[in-house]
């Protein structure tokens, strides 16, 4: 599987824009790009994914970078809610047909401070 | 809440005991994915099964067996447990098992061996 590398942790100002970055230098041409979340004491949850084009939900943006070796996931106005420890995944045909599962790194520590 | 159900939430049990986890996927969701998260080892793939089949296997240690019922609730049993085996254990569920499926996660099981 290709690797993610993520700032072990961030912080910013509630009501204030994160970006959140990730590289993956050796991204291949089929891997798509996931975020999840995991908030304290939780189970982990989707936040956003994409391929090549940057992308927008009601949760973040996806940030994408041309050569697809990094990305950011920006989050436009942080809330106390969104503390929580963000994970980069390449998602890919790993392990064989039918094997697809979730391959989590460190991920970021992200804190908010009110 | 993600529709994904685990019980129990808490297990404190003794060094050599076997111990069973329970999933329920969210409704119509075929496919179950289990993961376990200990301080050291993060978030790691243990094991997945399709519509009561087995998919796939990730760092399951063989002390450690799942299935998936006709109901498509999946249970893991752990055995022989030892103190290393504590740590949180998460299920998760998708409607199929393609690559780019959301995957939706139960609050999990705490287990603590004592």
């Amino acid at each position: 599987d290709a690797k993610t590398t993520q700032p072990n942790s961030m912080e910013s100002n509630e009501e204030e824009p994160v970006h959140l970055p990730c590289n993956h230098s050796t991204i291949s041409g089929t891997d798509y790009i996931h975020w999840y979340r995991q908030l304290p004491s939780q189970g982990p949850e989707y936040v956003i994914h994409g391929l090549t084009s940057n992308v927008n939900n009601r949760m973040a943006s996806l940030a994408i970078a041309e050569d697809r070796k990094s990305s950011t996931l920006i989050l436009h106005r942080a809330t106390l809610r969104d503390a929580a420890v963000y994970y980069c995944i390449l998602r890919g045909q790993a392990g064989g047909a039918g094997s697809y599962q979730l391959t989590f790194g460190k991920g970021t520590k992200l804190s908010v401070i009110p | 809440d993600s529709g994904v159900t685990q019980t129990p939430k808490h297990l404190i049990t003794a060094t050599g005991q076997r111990v069973t986890l329970r999933c329920s996927p969210r409704s119509g969701d075929l496919s179950v994915y289990w993961y376990q998260q200990s301080l050291d080892q993060g978030l790691q793939f243990l094991i997945q099964y399709y519509n009561g089949e087995e998919r796939a296997k990730g760092n399951i240690l063989e002390r450690f067996s799942a299935q998936q019922f006709p109901d498509l609730h999946s249970e893991l049993n752990l055995s022989s447990l030892e103190l290393g085996d504590s740590a949180l254990y998460f299920c998760a569920s998708s409607p199929e098992t393609a690559r780019l499926e959301t995957q939706y996660f139960g609050p999990g099981t705490r287990l603590l061996v004592l």
